[in-house]
C-alpha cells in the first residue's frame, strides 16, 4: 500500500506571496492532518479534516487555511507568508471513522522556505 | 491545551547500552500517547504508542511505560543500534485526532 504523498517536497517563496500544499493519504484513509515542524516549536498541530470537513483545529492565524477533496486528498494553504512560515509541513492520515485516537501516518513533508 | 515536556534533547549512548526518553503532560483527559522516529528528511513514523488503561507495553527492543498519576510516560531501548539514531518525538491527545507533541530528543547511538 502506497503511503501518505506529499508535493511538492520543496518549495522557495517571498514574503507576502501564497502557497499551496498537497497531500494524498493512504489509500482508504478518511482523515488528513497537517503539522508545522520548526527546530524552536517542534510539530505544532494546524488542522485535521475528515470527509471534506474541518474537524479539528490549532492555534494558528487565519492565513492558514485548508481544505479536503471528495477522494480525501487534501490542500493546505498559507497566504500573505512571513519569515517566520519557513518550516517543514507534514501531512498526517488516519482511518478517521472513529471517535477515539488512531494511528497517524506521516508523509515525508514539504520544506518551505520564506525568503 | 495540553503542555507535554519531553527530556533530555540531546542523548548520545553507546552501541549496546540502553537509551530512555522521558514526557510529561498536562491534562489529565489525555489517553493516547504514541512515539514517533524521525530521521533526517523523512516524516516521523510511529514506533510504539500506549493508552491509559495500560501501564506497559513491549514490542522487542522498545517499551513504553506511563504513569498516570504523575502524567509522565517513558520510552526505552535496549541494545541500541546505530540504527536507532535519530530524533524520538512523545505526543500525548485527549481524543480525535488532535495530537500535542513533545519537543524532540536527538539520539545518537556511539559505534
Amino acid at each position: 500500500k502506497a503511503g501518505v504523498t506529499q508535493t511538492p517536497r520543496y518549495l522557495i517563496k517571498t514574503r507576502g506571496q501564497q502557497v499551496t500544499l498537497s497531500c494524498s493519504p493512504i489509500s482508504g484513509h478518511r482523515s488528513v492532518s497537517w503539522y508545522q515542524q520548526t527546530p524552536g516549536q517542534g510539530l505544532q498541530f494546524l488542522f485535521e479534516y475528515f470527509s471534506e470537513t474541518q474537524r479539528n483545529k490549532g492555534n494558528f492565524p487565519g492565513r492558514f487555511s485548508g481544505r479536503q477533496f471528495s477522494n480525501s486528498r487534501s490542500e493546505m494553504n498559507v497566504s500573505t507568508l512571513e519569515l517566520g512560515d519557513s518550516a517543514l509541513y507534514l501531512c498526517a492520515s488516519s482511518l478517521g471513522g472513529g471517535r477515539g485516537q488512531e494511528t497517524q501516518y506521516f508523509g515525508p513533508g514539504t520544506r518551505l522556505l520564506v525568503l | 491545551g495540553e503542555n507535554v515536556e519531553q527530556h533530555p534533547s540531546t542523548l548520545s549512548v553507546q552501541e549496546g547500552d540502553s537509551a530512555v526518553i522521558k514526557c510529561t503532560y498536562s491534562d489529565s483527559a489525555s489517553n493516547y500517547f504514541p512515539w514517533y522516529k524521525q530521521e533526517l528528511g523523512k516524516g516521523p513514523q510511529l514506533i510504539i504508542d500506549i493508552r491509559s488503561n495500560v501501564g506497559e507495553k513491549k514490542d522487542q527492543r522498545i517499551a513504553v511505560t506511563l504513569n498516570k498519576t504523575a502524567k509522565h510516560f517513558s520510552l526505552h531501548i535496549t541494545e541500541t543500534q546505530p540504527e536507532d539514531s535519530a530524533v524520538y518525538f512523545c505526543a500525548a491527545s485527549a481524543g480525535g485526532n488532535q495530537f500535542y507533541f513533545g519537543t524532540g530528543t536527538s539520539l545518537t547511538v556511539i559505534p
